[in-house]
């Protein structure tokens, strides 16, 4: 298995609270990328980034940051969260060869209440 | 933006069967078309790939034809196991398509003795 560790694995938190998920990969990949994964929608795409400082917008970003200070981690934070906000979310990576993301973590499953 | 449709989204058979999922695309600009399985409680695995200069790829029990005339792509599971048991997830790709897959919704596969 690929080398990419989610942390936390559950969480549950309060409407307003600020959250951050981390995602720490050991492959050295370019690439990482935050998904999440709702019912009837499967795996929408968060953020992503192509190197250390290097990211853009998803196709469901409003609501969510990221940051990539080192190669090995990319943390995704929730500045206020909403009920909306609760799902599975999923990191990603790929390695220098293309951009398709080809390695998930095992996810963390955030609830807000 | 591309749409990806998957059908159907649940699939009974019996071991030692065939299960055939399919997937259809909208932007006639994709040309990279993963399939991902997802166990219960971890993250999508890429299981097989096709790229659009091929019309059939296979790896052992599992095989991936694409029609790009009819925009569909299709997984073949044969001689089906208990432990093909799973979510499956197509998804498809753009060359300067904001460096993103769509995803399907998904198919739970269950493979009854």
């Amino acid at each position: 298995d690929a080398g990419i560790t989610q942390s936390p694995r559950h969480k549950v938190t309060e409407t307003g609270t600020p959250v951050t998920l981390r995602c720490h990969q050991t492959e050295n990949h370019r690439y990482m990328y935050w998904y999440r994964q709702d019912p009837g929608h499967g795996l929408r795409l968060i953020h992503y980034s192509y190197g250390v400082k290097d990211t853009d917008k998803g196709e469901v970003s409003d609501g969510y940051s990221v940051s990539r200070s080192k190669t090995e981690d990319f943390l995704l934070t929730l500045e206020s969260a909403t009920s909306s906000q609760t799902s599975v979310y999923f990191c990603a990576i790929s390695d220098t060869k293309g951009d398709q993301p080809q390695h998930f973590g095992d996810g963390t499953r955030l609830s807000i209440l | 933006g591309e749409n990806v449709e998957q059908h159907p989204s649940t699939l009974s058979v019996q071991e030692g069967d065939s299960a055939v999922i399919k997937c259809t695309y909208s932007d006639s600009a994709s040309n990279y078309f993963p399939w991902y399985k997802q166990e219960l409680g971890k993250g999508p695995q890429l299981i097989i790939d096709i790229r659009s200069n091929v019309g059939e790829k296979k790896d052992q029990r599992i095989a991936v034809t694409l029609n790009k005339t009819a925009k569909h792509f299709s997984l073949h599971i044969t001689e089906t196991q208990p432990e093909d048991s799973a979510v499956y997830f197509c998804a498809a790709w753009a060359t300067g398509g904001g460096n993103k897959l769509t995803f399907g919704t998904g198919t739970q596969l269950k493979v009854e003795l």
